[in-house]
């Protein structure tokens, strides 16, 4: 059984670009989570979605970045026109509950080292 | 506004030397302290939850303990390989946005020299 799978490990975009980032949840999870990670700093919660439906995103920006979990396929987090300051890593997690149904430490993926240059 | 802070943001151990990390919490309310460590270069990873003051976990040399303002992760004997970020997060009981209610600390540095 894979964990959450995340790609690319390492992306490094220039200033203007769009990045991707994609994650595969655990099988059976369908509970979704992205979080921001700066140096030095904790984790910070951006969005949470279900299959084709985005339940919570008060932790994104509100211009530039976009998330989607679709039916098929992985969900997809997306930066557009990079800057700088978006350089952190991005980790999603999984979770087969919803955060009414309990509080249970859900699972991560290692993460996409984002990088603009 | 929930808020979580560790301390110390760095610890140095020697091998067998037995310490503490902290995790002090503000939450309205709480559905349940995570415990996470997290390698360089990996995502975090589940080691315990606890949901009520007084509620004790362990496992192998790692104990977490939880009181109304904190929570305290104890290390026993620790070894090198015991060497990562411990990261505490919090689950306030649901109400409002989720992403208000799911908080991470900054984490410790722990490092344990042979």
């Amino acid at each position: 059984n894979a964990g959450v799978m995340q790609n690319p490990r390492h992306l490094v975009r220039r200033r203007g670009q769009e990045a991707r980032l994609r994650c595969s949840p655990m099988k059976g999870h369908s509970h979704v989570y992205w979080y921001r990670q700066l140096p030095e700093e904790g984790l910070k919660f951006m969005v949470y979605l279900q299959k084709e439906n985005i339940i919570d995103e008060s932790g994104m920006p509100k211009e530039r970045f976009s998330a989607e979990f679709p039916k098929e396929g992985p969900s997809i987090l997306r930066i557009q026109q990079v800057v700088r300051g978006d350089s952190a890593a991005y980790f999603c997690a999984s979770s087969p509950f919803t955060p009414r149904q309990g509080a249970l430490g859900y699972t991560f993926g290692s993460g996409t080292r984002l990088t603009v240059v | 506004e929930d808020q979580v802070t560790q301390s110390p943001e760095a610890l140095r151990l020697q091998e067998g030397e037995s310490s503490s990390l902290n995790c002090s919490y503000t939450v309205s309310g709480l559905r349940g302290l995570f415990w996470y460590r997290q390698d360089p270069g990996k995502g975090p990873e589940f080691l315990f939850t606890l949901y009520s003051a007084g509620e004790e976990k362990e496992k192998e040399r790692l104990k977490a303990t939880l009181t109304k303002k904190e929570s305290f992760l104890h290390i026993t004997a620790p070894k090198p390989e015991d060497s990562a970020t411990y990261l505490c997060a919090v689950q306030a009981k649901v109400g409002g946005n989720y992403g208000q209610n799911f908080v991470f600390g900054p984490g410790t540095r722990l490092s344990v020299l042979p």
